[in-house]
């Protein structure tokens, strides 16, 4: 596996369910980093890890949860969510000292019903 | 407001045509990126342009940042029903690691 893969790519989800999205990225990078991405908005971000440690939360709702294990992992728990958070959740990877030039997994497609 | 105003939104044309977008903004950034994502897949980095009036060329796209550092333009070359996609610029603002995205093209090339 090379760059970043997320799993699942699909997911439908009842807004009393927990799951949770996973992400890992093969390039050596020592960033990671959560978006969302709505129909007719810009790319929201969520979450910044570097070196493992959560650097930024951009005001997101308590029911997204996010862990990083080490710096090739990611993860996004979910847990009591809204049918607004439908929505394409992608993860990104890069170098601390290049935070500009991130690349970006394939996303997971998130459906609350 | 939109920190970072992309046009036109929508742009369908024929193969073989030209055509450029535009990325703009009142703030000044460090540098700036475009990306291309096709549907179902995550944004894809294309370039990165750091110096005022900066040059990029990548084959059939030529990618241009303003003096200023406000604001740049993608031009692509005799288009290719393969160049259809959202095109995202995003750029980082001075003192910020964060990266601030536009809404992005969506570009159609029709064969």
């Amino acid at each position: 596996e090379t760059g970043v893969t997320q799993t699942p790519r699909h997911l439908v989800m009842g807004m009393t369910n927990k799951k949770s999205l996973k992400c890992e990225q093969h390039l050596g990078h020592n960033a990671m980093y959560w978006y969302k991405q709505s129909a007719k908005k810009p790319l929201e971000l969520m979450f910044v890890y570097n070196f493992k440690e959560q650097t930024e939360n951009n005001s997101v709702p308590s029911r997204f949860s996010p862990e990083c294990p080490n710096s090739s992992h990611l993860f996004l728990h979910l847990h009591t969510l809204q049918p607004e958070d439908s929505a394409l959740y992608l993860c990104a990877s890069s170098q601390r000292t290049l935070a500009h030039e991130q690349y970006f997994g394939p996303g997971t497609r998130l459906t609350v019903t | 407001t939109q920190l970072l105003e992309q046009s036109p939104q929508f742009l369908s044309i024929q193969e073989g045509e030209n055509l450029t977008v535009y990325c703009n903004s009142s703030s000044v950034f460090s540098s700036l990126q475009w990306y291309r994502q096709e549907p179902g897949e995550g944004p894809v980095l294309l370039v990165t342009v750091v110096t005022g009036g900066e040059v990029k060329k990548l084959k059939r796209l030529t990618f241009q940042f303003g003096d200023a550092r406000k604001d740049s333009s993608l031009h692509i070359t005799a288009a290719q029903p393969g160049d259809t996609g959202l095109y995202l610029c995003a750029g980082d603002r001075i003192g910020s690691y964060q990266l601030t995205f536009g809404k992005g093209t969506k570009l159609s090339v029709i064969p």
